[in-house]
């Protein structure tokens, strides 16, 4: 089976870095994406790492290393509006089922 | 119009009854998915469709059952409803070799 481990909340003021690990243990590992989600909305996609290393998108950056089984999300100069619940999720193989986290929820502050 | 679709958006039930779940998609994805999500948890695989004939069982597909009528509609079903299926549903889909799933708006299920 799949565990995904992440914080369950964190708290930052507006224009501050935040940083949201996820630790995971899988059967097989093909890749770990990250979703967002606003409350009792819609979960919507971030972004999808398959290899080791830093991906970049705008304000969020999605980090892997294969070796640790651990990945971050990395969001940059806060913003109310990012205030949102954040999911981890592993692809254990390469059919495209998703396994996610419980989620952390970020709340920023002004 | 959404891409993903979900009907109803919100329903209340009582123990013992049938429901249906609907889904509907425009994004001509071949593949559409099940989930629930109970506060403090996440959303957790009930039923996948690769294509119209393909249906799989997710991580909980006990009480639970799914027709694929057409690539474009994907229905959940709780042939007996219990109040632990209380949750919020969502439907999504995603195209083959790619990793991003497409949610839809999600259905609050209340059984009584």
């Amino acid at each position: 089976g799949q565990s995904l481990e992440q914080p369950s909340e964190v708290t930052a003021v507006e224009g501050a870095i935040v940083q949201i690990n996820c630790t995971y243990q899988t059967s097989g590992f093909y890749g770990l994406s990250w979703y967002q989600q606003h409350d009792g909305g819609a979960p919507t996609f971030l972004s999808y790492n398959g290899l080791d290393g830093l991906e970049e998108t705008g304000r969020f950056s999605s980090f892997l290393s294969r070796s640790d089984s651990y990945g971050y999300l990395l969001l940059q100069e806060l913003q109310m509006k990012d205030s949102a619940s954040y999911f981890c999720a592993v692809f254990a193989t390469n059919d495209y089922k998703l396994s996610f986290g419980a989620g952390t929820t970020v709340t920023v502050r002004a | 119009d959404a891409d993903v679709t979900q009907t109803p958006r919100n329903r209340i039930t009582k123990t013992g009854k049938r429901i249906m779940l609907e889904c509907s998609q425009t994004k001509g994805h071949d593949r559409m998915y099940w989930y629930r999500q109970d506060p403090g948890l996440g959303l957790r695989l009930i039923y996948y469709s690769f294509d119209v004939k393909d249906i799989n069982k997710g991580e909980i597909s006990d009480g639970y059952s799914v027709s694929r009528q057409a690539q474009a509609k994907f229905s959940l079903s709780l042939e007996s409803a219990i109040p632990n299926q209380t949750a919020l549903y969502f439907c999504a889909t995603s195209d083959p070799g790619l990793h991003e799933q497409y949610f839809g708006p999600g259905t609050r299920l209340t059984v009584t």
